[in-house]
């Protein structure tokens, strides 16, 4: 069975940084390439940044260009994200989502909130 | 950037009723349009992708419809576990856009 396992939120200081880390199973990560969205409490939903199955093309949303950087490790079946200069309206649950036709497979999400 | 504007932004519905969800892109996607559920507290559940393609497991009530701009999600008779928010998305071009949001209520 697919599964996508979120981890590496919890509460920052605004400028502080944090790692997120994805953890897949169940397919052949190396095929797929790959999302996080994020969504911010009680708002809708938010595409981050996509990262192709090798991982040499890489895109980001403007809101986070030049602070965040997703990569990912297929020897270890893993998507990461890492956050830099993080604000408070960076908070919000991460998703990592498996682009399949749509994005087929969601993780359970992972909570980051940029709070002093 | 595309955007995607939904409409409407909520509505109250039976159970049984006929349920119609419009979503416009701001430009052509010709079918690369997708749609979610979403229930709270979960993530997101994919439905409909390239328009009109039913997602393995979802249920046959559930439709979606349209190409270029305008396209519609359609839940034929609408079921208790129905009552969610839902979204569409377009995968035709980066930045990814997803709608706003619908949330279906119980009238």
């Amino acid at each position: 069975e697919v599964q996508l396992v979120e981890s590496g939120g919890g509460l920052v200081q605004p400028g502080g940084s944090l790692r997120l880390s994805c953890a897949a199973s169940g397919f052949t990560f190396s095929s797929y390439e790959m999302n996080w969205v994020r969504q911010a409490p009680g708002k809708g939903l938010e595409w981050v940044s996509y990262i192709s199955s090798s991982g040499g093309n890489i895109y980001y949303a403007d809101s986070v260009k030049g602070r965040f950087t997703i990569s990912r490790d297929n020897a270890k079946n893993s998507l990461y994200l890492q956050m830099n200069s993080l604000r408070a309206e960076d908070t919000a649950v991460y998703y990592c989502t498996r682009a399949g036709s749509g994005y087929d497979w969601w993780g359970q999400g992972t909570l980051v909130t940029v709070s002093s | 950037d595309i955007q995607m504007t939904q409409s409407p932004s909520s509505l109250s519905a039976s159970v049984g009723d006929r349920v119609t969800i419009t979503c416009r892109a701001s430009q052509s996607i010709s079918n690369y349009l997708n749609w979610y559920q979403q229930k709270p507290g979960k993530a997101p559940k994919l439905l409909i992708y390239a328009a009109s393609s039913l997602q393995s497991g979802v249920p046959s009530r559930f439709s979606g419809s349209g190409s270029g701009t305008d396209f519609t999600l359609t839940i034929s008779s609408l079921q208790p576990e129905d009552f969610a928010t839902y979204y569409c998305q377009q995968s035709y071009s980066m930045p990814r856009t997803f709608g706003q949001g619908t949330k279906v209520e119980i009238k």
